[in-house]
């Protein structure tokens, strides 16, 4: 299985920050990321597919980069909405594996 | 804009099963692929497993090998995940996911629903 590994896993930060978070895979999943936004109670959203396409209705604050092996999403400019867990996702191979999660809190 | 619609809360004996629905309100899954994603209480998303209803095709974690039925009726738009021999480990919310399709591999999860709470105990 494709291991995810993101990091930080605890993320402190103000609004109006630029933030950014790291998901690395065990091996090469191409362009098959995606990146999702969990608030308490309620379901993931998508942000980012393909690792750098945005979702559409997304804030363009957020974006995605990376290929291969490793990846980020950057969060320009924290809106106060945007305090949440983060959860990266490979889907390109069976079994589909998400990562830990980074939670975003206020600082 | 379709809506998966999930079934509701459930409390189950340890070693009994659930059978949790997803109904795509407005759509149909006969394009997409459908995913099934495990969070436990304060705990990551797993992904459990996911069918392709155009492949009539299944996947499961290994995790959940033996013990998960994905599946799914085109007739009403549903989809359905039953997990058996449960035990208080299995306590979390389960989430449907609907996944767009191209040159016939599922994409990301576009579409979620609602969660459904399952909880285990004797």
């Amino acid at each position: 299985d494709i291991q995810m590994t993101q990091s930080p896993s605890t993320l402190s930060a103000s609004v109006g920050d630029r933030v950014t978070i790291t998901c690395r895979a065990s091996q090469t999943i191409s362009s098959w990321l995606a990146w999702y936004q969990q608030k308490p109670g309620k379901a993931p959203k998508v942000l980012i597919y393909k690792a750098s396409s945005l979702q559409s209705g997304v804030p363009s604050r957020f974006s995605g980069s990376g290929s291969g092996t490793e990846f980020t999403l950057t969060i320009n400019s924290l809106q106060p909405d945007d305090f949440a867990t983060y959860y990266c996702q490979q889907c390109n191979s069976y079994p589909w594996t998400f990562g830990q999660g980074t939670k975003v809190e206020i600082k | 804009q379709v809506q998966l619609v999930q079934s509701g809360a459930e409390v189950k004996k340890p070693g009994s099963s659930v059978k949790v629905s997803c109904k795509a309100s407005g759509g149909t899954f006969s394009n997409y692929a459908i995913g099934w994603v495990r969070q436990a209480p304060g705990q990551g998303l797993e992904w459990m497993g996911g069918f392709i209803p155009m492949f009539d095709i299944a996947h499961y974690a290994q995790k959940f090998q033996g013990r998960v039925t994905i599946t799914a009726d085109d007739s009403t738009n549903t989809a359905y995940m039953e997990l058996s021999s449960l035990t208080s480990e299995d306590t979390a919310v389960f989430y449907c996911a609907r996944s767009g399709m191209e040159d016939a591999a599922p994409l990301h999860f576009d579409n979620w629903g609602q969660g459904t709470l399952v909880t285990v105990s004797s």
